[in-house]
């Protein structure tokens, strides 16, 4: 089945840029979905269809997705970005939801 | 926007049968996909499978045929099981819906708060 790989970790400092990679097999034909998890809640959409932002997410969360790679870009990282990110890509010969492993952003 | 939570029992014994079930609310569960999906300790999201509000479902199929997801339109609501549960299946259980509704499910939309299971005995 598809298997997605992102970095388990990433620190920046406060003002830098956060890069969180997704990778994939072939992963730029599929639309990739970012969530954003705080400590102790669920899951929130950041980015979907790999560079669209819902209502009431800052412009400082893009995304871009090419190749084998997807990528969700964090400008101007502020100590509340600090949190666990999961891409998310849909399956289409197995028809299922594939997360990937989730990367934990620390703001230092 | 939708509300989602979850009830159900937060300790389940070891070969037992683990039932939730989610409860929606400010819209109807017609039009849309919903999915289970679960958080082990320290770990990454599992997602277990989804059901159409028709009652077509998709399973993970790393569960092997313990998972069945079942939708009740009426009350808006639809649950969980998994059978013969271990300590590997301790997790937080989140319910959720797909944004769209047409052809396959997308983006998670909206979810629920999360609960806790524990399997011990």
């Amino acid at each position: 089945s598809y298997v997605v790989t992102q970095p388990p970790s990433l620190s920046v400092a406060p003002g830098q840029t956060a890069t969180i990679t997704c990778g994939g097999d072939n992963i730029g034909i599929k639309s990739v979905h970012w969530y954003q998890q705080r400590p102790g809640q669920a899951p929130a959409l950041v980015v979907y269809n790999d560079n669209d932002r819902p209502s009431g997410i800052p412009e400082r969360f893009s995304g871009s997705n090419s190749g084998n790679t997807a990528t969700l870009t964090i400008s101007r990282v502020e100590a509340g970005d600090e949190a666990d990110y999961h891409c998310h890509v849909w399956e289409s010969s197995n028809d299922h939801v594939i997360f990937g492993g989730g990367t934990k952003l620390t703001v230092l | 926007q939708v509300q989602l939570q979850e009830s159900g029992p937060g300790l389940v014994k070891p070969s037992e049968t683990l039932s939730l079930t989610c409860i929606v609310s400010g819209g109807s569960i017609s039009s849309y996909y919903w999915s289970w999906i679960r958080q082990p300790p320290g770990k990454g999201l599992e997602w277990l499978g989804y059901i159409y509000y028709s009652g077509r479902t998709n399973y993970n199929l790393s569960l092997k045929g313990r998972v069945t997801i079942s939708v009740d339109t009426s009350r808006d609501q639809f649950s969980l099981k998994l059978t013969s549960v271990t300590a590997a299946d301790t997790a937080v259980y989140y319910c959720a819906r797909h944004h769209g509704g047409f052809g396959y499910p997308e983006y998670l939309q909206d979810w629920g708060q999360g609960t806790p299971v524990t399997v011990s005995s």
